[in-house]
């Protein structure tokens, strides 16, 4: 069963703060991405990851950075977290190659910024 | 630019009536789409995908979409919805990029409450 896990589920940040977000993923998919989920708004894609080392900014990438150091692990990084970062955040995993693999997520992590 | 719109944010069903969610994508060549379910407190849920041949396709737990070129549409459908389908459901559509499976677009979602 493909794995992917998000360290917290429930994090709350002041304003300034740098936040990490960790995903790890257990089957060795080359693919990854970060989006968010905001009501009314759905699903967007802050930053993708094709392989170790590489990253891809999505449709949001503003405010946000990722790191890939190691196949399994993708990080996203709010610099200085600001109130409009409170959201859901979602990571998910796929194997490289064609673009009907389908893509795997985590149960989310939803972070609160005050 | 490529997009999903899901035009309803918000349907009630009774339980044992049909659904119908609705789908419409922006893209110029045949796409890969997908049906993603989310319960309460859950991750994302692969219902059915679509990326060619048949165009109506089987999913889980009873769920079909229709792919309809012409109409650039992948509605979702159930025949006799359950208690147990109240969730949110997300359509979306894959944009290529050579050589490297492209990223997945989602519509806003559909929130789907049940009625006893």
């Amino acid at each position: 069963d493909v794995k992917v896990t998000q360290s917290s589920r429930y994090l709350v940040k002041r304003t300034g703060e740098k936040v990490f977000l960790e995903c790890v993923q257990d089957m060795d998919h080359e693919n990854m991405f970060w989006y968010r989920q905001d009501p009314g708004l759905g699903l967007r894609l802050i930053y993708f990851s094709y392989d170790v080392k590489m990253k891809e900014k999505g449709d949001i990438p503003e405010g946000y950075s990722v790191s890939r150091e190691k196949k399994e692990r993708f990080s996203l990084i709010l610099e200085s977290a600001s109130t409009n970062q409170t959201s859901m955040y979602l990571c998910a995993s796929r194997k490289q190659g064609s673009g009907a693999n389908v893509l795997t997520f985590g149960a989310g992590s939803r972070l609160t910024v005050l | 630019a490529q997009s999903v719109t899901q035009p309803d944010i918000h349907i009630t069903v009774s339980e044992g009536a049909s659904l119908e969610l609705r789908c419409n994508y922006s893209y110029g060549a045949t796409p890969y789409l997908f049906w993603y379910v989310q319960s309460p407190g859950q991750g994302l849920q692969l219902l059915l995908k679509y990326f060619s041949g048949d165009t109506l396709v089987q999913g889980i737990k009873g769920f079909e979409a229709e792919f309809k070129r012409s109409q650039s549409s992948f509605n979702l459908r159930k025949p006799s919805v359950h208690w147990s389908d109240a969730a949110e459901y997300f359509c979306a559509v894959v944009i290529p990029i050579y050589n490297q499976g492209g990223k997945l677009i989602f519509g806003q979602g559909t929130e789907l409450s049940v009625k006893p």
